[in-house]
């Protein structure tokens, strides 16, 4: 079946535009995730979705990082007033069930963020 | 909050045995302890989770002592194609109760011909 997917793969910004990012999930899956991962760092957690509902928007940088999520599926993180320090690839993972470690997460291939 | 300490990177050759510890104090009571991998420009994958003592799959074995302070991923005979990142998740309930899942900062495995 089909994985997460998400678009657009590269985005190249100017510096204080704004920005989506999209993601869909595997059918079926509740939980959405979104992650952020700087050149040759570890993941960042950005936030969580259960449904449509975010039970953990702890991992947003700013409140320049917003995100929603739509008929339990589509998911768009959308960074306002982009910085250079928000290049990254920013990577959306889906689980069946709820997030805790037992629950495999499937990742898309991610978005590589410039901001110039 | 728990946190998790892993090892930043190892070197390994092909045909060896390769043992990854992560610790990890003060992980939630009940969950799993889980452990994926990465590859350069992909999104992780899921290898192997387990509770408690030894979980073994096709691809590794991991081993989680009686206290679950820690766990150790092992890969047996490891081959070029297991050069790649591997990171642990736990998760722990904060002080203000809301869960958390944690991810390790990843180890960076190198195998050597």
């Amino acid at each position: 079946g089909a994985g997460v997917s998400q678009s657009p793969s590269n985005k190249v910004t100017e510096k204080g535009k704004d920005v989506e990012l999209r993601c869909d999930p595997i059918s079926g899956h509740t939980a959405l995730y979104w992650y952020r991962q700087s050149l040759g760092q570890g993941l960042e957690f950005l936030i969580y979705f259960q449904g449509n509902s975010a039970p953990d928007k702890s991992g947003l940088p700013s409140d320049r990082f917003s995100a929603e999520r739509t008929g339990g599926s589509v998911s768009t993180l959308t960074i306002q007033r982009t910085q250079q320090e928000d290049s990254a690839v920013y990577l959306c993972a889906s689980s069946l069930e709820s997030g805790t470690p037992e629950a495999e997460q499937y990742f898309g291939p991610g978005t590589r963020l410039t901001v110039t | 909050l728990a946190k998790t300490t892993q090892p930043i990177s190892m070197d390994s050759y092909e045909g060896q045995e390769v043992n990854i510890t992560c610790s990890h104090n003060n992980i939630a009571t009940n969950d799993y302890i889980t452990w994926y991998q990465q590859f350069p420009s992909q999104g992780p994958r899921f290898i192997i989770q387990g509770y408690k003592t030894k979980v073994t799959n096709e691809v590794a074995s991991l081993f989680i002592p009686a206290d679950r302070k820690s766990s150790t991923l092992s890969l047996p005979r490891v081959s070029l194609s297991d050069t790649a990142v591997y990171y642990c998740l736990v998760g722990d309930r904060g002080m203000d109760s809301n869960y958390q899942l944690i991810w390790g900062a990843g180890t960076k495995l190198i195998i050597k011909p």
